[in-house]
């Protein structure tokens, strides 16, 4: 069954360094969004990215964020400078039908650690 | 209560037993759906109500919607240890963005 993966599982990183989180989502698929979820709380929306752009994005999602989706395979989320505040899991998502249609598949999750 | 916004946020049940949890939601929706997280992976979808369903079977799940009352159920029968997970219920706030609720952890007890 295709499924929606993610890389790294589990990254530790310095306050201020550059992240980047790797998705490959499901090959069929046309909208592509990350999540994430701060340990204990709920998920939220960063941004979803359709027909080769930003289709919309959340609050969270400001100039230290951004997105990529460099070959037609992979969907990546960078952070540029992080924050002790940008520990969490980041799920990528992927569906192929816009979000208030259909339904969402998503990865396992990139754990973000940053000290 | 917020949009998508679960009840109760934990429940602990023996095995075998039924499980209903029950979420509700502020504004008008096209859809309301149902994902399961395991502790620490990923979101599973699990069913999709339509505004014009008022119930949805899927295996031992049971899903039903009421848009009078803005507010979901989800019924799991005869639980198992492997049902142990949060379960979430999720709504549109766009063409692109789901809002989600804080959540119901479920425990199973053997």
């Amino acid at each position: 069954e295709p499924e929606v993966t993610q890389t790294p599982s589990h990254q530790v990183t310095q306050m201020g360094q550059e992240v980047i989180l790797r998705c490959v989502p499901i090959s069929n698929h046309l909208y592509f969004y990350w999540y994430r979820q701060i340990l204990g709380q709920k998920v939220e929306f960063l941004v979803s990215f359709y027909n080769n752009e930003i289709s919309e994005k959340s609050e969270i999602f400001d100039d230290q964020f951004s997105v990529e989706r460099p070959d037609g395979s992979n969907f990546t989320l960078k952070i540029r400078s992080t924050k002790l505040e940008d520990s969490a899991m980041y799920f990528c998502a992927s569906s192929e039908a816009q979000t208030n249609t259909g339904e969402l598949f998503f990865g396992e999750g990139s754990r973000l650690t940053v000290l | 209560s917020q949009q998508g916004e679960e009840d109760p946020q934990a429940l602990s049940i023996q095995e075998g037993e039924n499980a209903t949890m029950n979420c509700s939601y502020k504004t008008s929706i096209n859809n309301l759906q149902w994902y399961r997280q395991n502790s620490g992976r990923g979101l599973v979808h699990l069913i999709l109500i339509r505004s014009n369903e008022r119930e949805k079977h899927s295996g031992r799940l049971r899903v039903t919607l009421d848009t009078s009352k803005k507010s979901s159920s989800l019924l799991i029968t005869a639980s198992r240890a492997a049902d142990t997970a949060s379960y979430f219920c999720a709504t549109a706030k766009s063409n692109y963005q789901l809002i989600w609720g804080a959540g119901t952890k479920l425990i199973i007890k053997p």
